[in-house]
C-alpha cells in the first residue's frame, strides 16, 4: 500500500461548489504539506502542518482553508471553487531530522473547475 | 528570499546519449538542502536526492549523478546513457535549515526517444 493517498484522484467540479480533497498517510510523520502544479510554475505551497494543532499559511493560500483531522490525515477544502484553481494537487509528508526534512509526495488530484 | 532556475524548459534527447538538467539556485542561509524530484508521465512526484549544503561531493547512484557546486550555486543533474523510461519532468528545490518549505523551480521536462 502506498504510504502517501490521495483521494479523489481526479475531480471535476463547476465554480461555485466547495470541494474537499483528503490527504493521509501511514509513514507517521508530523509534518504534512499541500501544494498545487501549474504547467511551467513548478509547485507551490498552499498550506502546512506541523502537528495537530498546527496549520500554517503557504505562498498561495487564499481561496483554500485546510483541516488536520488527525496525525495522518490533512484536508484542503475549496470553499467556493473558481476556473483558476485548476491545477494538479499534491499532498506531501516529512518528518523533521538532523534538521533537515525530505518530503514525499501522494499521486496527487488532479482538479478541473468548470 | 529564495529561488530555484531551471532555464531548460524542455530537453529532446535521443536513447544512450547523456544529458544533464541544470539546476541554479539563489539563498542567503549558509546551510540549506538541494533536492531532486521527478515526475513520470503517471503523474506522481519521486524523491531522487537531497544534498546538503556543506558536502560538495559528487554523488552517483547507478545512471544518475549529481554535481554540486557552491561556487556557482549549482546543482545539477546528469543522466548517462538515457533511456526511454528517465521520460520525465524533472524539479529541482531548496530548503533553508530547519526549514519547513520547498522551494520548487519550474520544472524541466526530458524527452527520451528510441
Amino acid at each position: 500500500d502506498a504510504d502517501v493517498t490521495q483521494t479523489p484522484r481526479n475531480r471535476i467540479t463547476k465554480t461555485g461548489k466547495r470541494i474537499m480533497l483528503e490527504c493521509s498517510q501511514t509513514k507517521g510523520h508530523d509534518r504534512m504539506y499541500w501544494y498545487r502544479q501549474d504547467p511551467g510554475l513548478g509547485l507551490r505551497l498552499i498550506y502546512y502542518s506541523f502537528d495537530v494543532k498546527d496549520i500554517n499559511k503557504g505562498e498561495i493560500s487564499d481561496g483554500y482553508s485546510v483541516s488536520r483531522q488527525a496525525q495522518a490525515k490533512f484536508s484542503l477544502s475549496l470553499e467556493s471553487a473558481i476556473p483558476n484553481q485548476t491545477a494538479l494537487y499534491f499532498c506531501a509528508t516529512s518528518d523533521l531530522s538532523w534538521g533537515t526534512e525530505t518530503q514525499y509526495f501522494g499521486p496527487g488530484t488532479r482538479l478541473l473547475v468548470l | 528570499a529564495q529561488k530555484v532556475t531551471q532555464a531548460q524548459t524542455e530537453i529532446s534527447v535521443v536513447e544512450k546519449e547523456d544529458v544533464t538538467l541544470d539546476c541554479v539556485y539563489e539563498t542567503r542561509d549558509t546551510t540549506y538542502y538541494l533536492f531532486w524530484y521527478k515526475q513520470p508521465p503517471s503523474g506522481e512526484l519521486v524523491f531522487l536526492i537531497r544534498r546538503n549544503s556543506f558536502d560538495e561531493q559528487n554523488e552517483i547512484s547507478g545512471r544518475y549523478s549529481w554535481n554540486f557546486q557552491k561556487s556557482t550555486s549549482s546543482f545539477n543533474f546528469t543522466i548517462t546513457a538515457s533511456q526511454v523510461v528517465d521520460s520525465a519532468v524533472y524539479f529541482c528545490a531548496l530548503s533553508a535549515e530547519y526549514g519547513n518549505k520547498l522551494v520548487f523551480g519550474a520544472g524541466t521536462i526530458l524527452r527520451v526517444k528510441s
